[in-house]
């Protein structure tokens, strides 16, 4: 199993542009979330999903939109992004949301200038 | 809002020392947590996770300890090499009450000295 991927490693954007961050799992894991972590702080939750076609907004979703059509990806979409959004993306999955552990991905450093 | 966080920011130890990284959380209801380590340029890594029903747990030299009276949660790693070298995170997991997601703090730096 490849487990999580994300794609791209790396991406630099200009105020108001738009991209999508791709997450993809092959553990067949019901829960995917997209987190963002800044400098000097821990992860905080962007959105989640417990299965596909359901999405829910975790602490902080401005700006922020995802779907889920299949088990397998979660894409995250910036439609207009701000330099506030400057940070490292992680894609999590995990069986259920029940309290089961979470394997993350390797991250995708966006700067947005 | 409740949160999860640590005592401090960079740990330094020798190498073959133990080291002892400590966690405090503010939500009682919290019923899982984890311990993850994440490595430069690397998304977080499992450790160990405890549930609330236990005190103590233990791996490959690590041990997680849990004392809900004063809600603190430590990571202890035996004989502490130089590939420990990382930031460590605590996490929790709250019972369904709208939000289906860990909470984590912001991490402590382990730096192992050769």
């Amino acid at each position: 199993n490849a487990g999580v991927t994300q794609t791209p490693k790396f991406q630099v954007l200009k105020t108001g542009q738009s991209m999508t961050l791709q997450c993809a799992q092959d553990m067949n894991h019901e829960y995917m979330s997209w987190y963002r972590q800044d400098p000097g702080m821990g992860l905080r939750l962007i959105h989640y999903s417990v299965g596909a076609g359901i999405t829910d907004q975790g602490e902080v979703p401005n700006g922020y939109n995802v779907s889920r059509s299949t088990t397998e990806d979660f894409p995250l979409r910036l439609l207009s992004a701000a330099p506030s959004q400057t940070s490292v993306y992680f894609c999590a999955s995990s069986y259920n949301a029940g309290g089961e552990t979470q394997y993350f991905g390797p991250g995708t450093r966006l700067l947005v200038l | 809002g409740e949160s999860v966080g640590l005592h401090l920011p960079t740990l330094s130890v020798q190498e073959g020392d133990n080291s002892i990284i400590n966690c405090a959380y503010s939500n009682s209801a919290s019923d899982y947590f984890i311990w993850y380590k994440q490595e430069s340029g690397k998304g977080p890594q499992f450790i160990i996770d405890i549930r609330s029903n236990m005190d103590k747990r233990q791996g490959q030299r690590v041990t997680v300890l849990l004392n809900k009276t004063v809600k603190h949660l430590s990571l202890q790693i035996a004989a502490t090499q130089p590939g420990d070298s990382a930031v460590y995170f605590c996490a929790e997991n709250t019972p369904p009450t709208g939000r289906r997601a860990l909470t984590f703090g912001s991490g402590t730096r382990l730096q192992v000295q050769p």
